[in-house]
C-alpha cells in the first residue's frame, strides 16, 4: 500500500522556485516524511525531512500542513542540476521497511 | 572519500548463473540495505540488516540471499539468475532507523539473458 501520492511530473523553469507536493493522508503520529532525490541514474541522495514543523536547510525547505496530510517541497531558484526523481517517503524513526515509490520526474527548464 | 562502494557497476549473466554483488561501506553504520529499482519505477527494498549477523526480508526477496558477517559489508547474492532479476540494484547505509541518514551506492546494473 503506497503511503504517498505524488504528480508523476512537472516542469520548472531555471532560477524559478519549485514546489513539489505530497499527499501522506494516512500518515501516523510518529511517522516522519522524508525527502530525496535521484539524479540520473545515480543512487537517490537525501534532501530534509520532518515531524510537523516546516524545515530549511542548504537544499531546500519543507512545509508541512497543519493536519500533517500533505507537504510541499520548495526548491527555492531551481538549477539546471535540480532535474531529478523527487521522492516522498512516509516512515517512523524506528522503520526500517522504507518505501521509495515511483516519485515526481521534475524537469528544470533554461 | 567515505561512502557506499559497489561492485561491480555492470554485469550479464546467463539465466542459472549464480552471482555476489558486492556492497562495502566505511562509515560505520549499523543499517544496511538493498533495493532494486527497474525501468520508470521506484526503490523495491530487497533485504535489510540491522547490524553484524542480522538481517531480514524486505518486500522482494525472493531469489537472493544475503548475510553479515562484518559491520563494513552486506553482499548479495542472486541464487540462480533469472530475467526477471534484470534491473539495477542499490546499497545503502545509514547511521539511524527511519528514513534519515541513507548513503546509497552509485548502483550494479545487472542484465540477465
Amino acid at each position: 500500500d503506497a503511503k504517498t501520492t505524488q504528480p508523476p511530473s512537472m516542469d520548472c523553469a531555471e532560477g524559478r522556485a519549485a514546489n513539489l507536493p505530497c499527499n501522506h493522508s494516512t500518515i501516523s503520529g510518529n511517522e516522519y516524511v522524508y525527502w530525496y532525490r535521484q539524479i540520473h541514474s545515480q543512487g537517490p541522495q537525501y534532501i530534509i525531512h520532518g515531524l510537523k514543523n516546516n524545515e530549511t536547510n542548504e537544499m531546500a525547505s519543507l512545509i508541512i500542513t497543519e493536519d500533517r496530510k500533505s507537504s510541499t517541497l520548495i526548491l527555492p531558484h531551481a538549477t539546471l542540476r535540480d532535474t531529478a526523481v523527487y521522492y516522498c517517503i512516509v516512515g517512523a524513526s524506528n522503520d526500517y521497511k522504507l518505501s521509495f515509490g515511483a516519485g515526481t520526474t521534475v524537469t528544470v527548464r533554461a | 572519500n567515505a561512502g557506499v562502494t559497489q561492485t561491480p557497476k555492470f554485469q550479464v549473466l546467463k539465466t542459472g548463473q549464480s552471482m555476489t554483488l558486492q556492497c562495502a561501506q566505511d562509515m560505520n553504520h549499523e543499517y544496511m540495505s538493498w533495493y532494486r529499482q527497474d525501468p520508470g519505477m521506484g526503490l523495491r527494498l530487497i533485504h535489510y540488516s540491522v547490524g553484524a549477523g542480522i538481517t531480514d526480508q524486505g518486500e522482494v526477496p525472493n531469489g537472493y540471499n544475503v548475510s553479515r558477517s562484518t559491520t563494513e559489508d552486506f553482499p548479495l547474492r542472486l541464487l540462480s539468475a533469472a530475467p526477471s532479476q534484470t534491473s539495477v540494484y542499490f546499497c545503502a547505509s545509514s547511521y539511524s532507523q527511519g528514513g534519515l541518514g541513507y548513503t546509497f551506492g552509485s548502483g550494479t546494473r545487472l542484465t540477465v539473458v
